[in-house]
C-alpha cells in the first residue's frame, strides 16, 4: 500500500520569500508523484508531475519539486512567492504498474501576506 | 474545451434522504474518477470507470452508495441513505488514454452536508 504524508498542515509565508512545501511518501512498490493546487471555491489543478527521467521537475507558476528516492521525498518549492500563491496544495502519488487511484496527501495551506 | 463540471455545487440534505450527484467529465476522456474528502481528511479514492465499466471500486464506503456512468459519458454517484458521516466534498476527475500517466482533470467538487 501507499501513503503520502504533508508534513506541515499550514505555511505562512511573507510575498516575495522563498517556500518548501514538504512531501514524504510511503510505497513498496516504484510510484509517479503529483502535485494538485486548489485554489479557493476551485477544483484541483496540476501543478506538475514527476514520472521518470530527471528527479528535478518543473511545473507551472514557477514551482519545482525535486523527488529524492532515497529519502522517498518529493518536496515542492518556489523562490519567490506571490498573494495569488495562496492556495492548499496536495501531494499525490499513484503505482506504475496497476491501478490508477491516486493517494493522497492531507494537504497543505501555503497563506502569502503582504 | 470545456473543464470536467460537477452539479450541484452544494447540496444540504437530512440523515436518511437520498442525494445523487452529477459529473460530465471532459470530452473524449474515457477514465473517471470519483474522490471523497471528508473535513479534515486527505481526499480519498471512491471509484474508476473505464467507458461505462467499473475498473476498480475499491474505494466505495459501502453499498449506500452507488456510481454509474451511463453510454461511458457523464456519471452519477448516489447515495441512499445518507448518513452524518458521508458529509464532504466529492470530487470527479477525467483523464484520457494511459490511466496513469495522463493527468486526472479535477472538477470543482459537490459539498454534500448531511443533517
Amino acid at each position: 500500500a501507499q501513503s503520502v504524508t504533508q508534513l506541515d498542515s499550514q505555511v505562512p509565508v511573507f510575498e516575495e520569500a522563498p517556500v518548501e512545501l514538504r512531501c514524504n511518501y510511503s510505497s513498496s512498490v516504484s510510484v509517479y508523484l503529483f502535485w494538485y493546487v486548489q485554489y479557493p471555491n476551485q477544483g484541483l489543478q496540476l501543478l506538475l508531475k514527476y514520472l521518470s527521467g530527471s528527479t528535478l521537475v518543473k511545473g507551472i507558476n514557477g514551482f519545482e519539486a525535486e523527488f529524492n528516492k532515497s529519502q522517498t521525498s518529493f518536496h515542492l518549492r518556489k523562490p519567490s512567492v506571490h498573494i495569488s500563491d495562496t492556495a492548499e496544495y496536495f501531494c499525490a502519488v499513484t503505482r506504475r504498474q496497476a491501478g490508477t487511484a491516486l493517494i493522497f496527501g492531507k494537504g497543505t495551506t501555503l497563506s502569502v501576506s503582504s | 474545451e470545456a473543464g470536467v463540471t460537477q452539479f450541484p455545487s452544494h447540496s444540504v440534505i437530512e440523515k436518511g434522504q437520498t442525494v445523487t450527484l452529477r459529473c460530465d467529465p471532459i470530452s473524449g476522456h474515457d477514465n473517471l474518477y470519483w474522490y471523497r474528502r471528508v473535513m479534515g481528511k486527505e481526499i480519498k479514492f471512491l471509484l474508476h470507470f473505464v467507458k461505462e465499466s467499473k475498473q476498480d471500486e475499491s474505494g466505495m464506503p459501502n453499498n449506500r452508495f452507488l456510481a454509474e456512468r451511463t453510454g461511458g459519458t457523464y456519471s452519477t454517484l448516489k447515495v441512499q441513505p445518507a448518513e452524518l458521516e458521508d458529509s464532504g466534498v466529492y470530487f470527479c476527475a477525467s483523464s484520457q488514454d494511459h490511466p496513469v500517466r495522463d493527468t486526472q482533470y479535477f472538477g470543482p467538487g459537490t459539498r454534500l452536508t448531511v443533517l
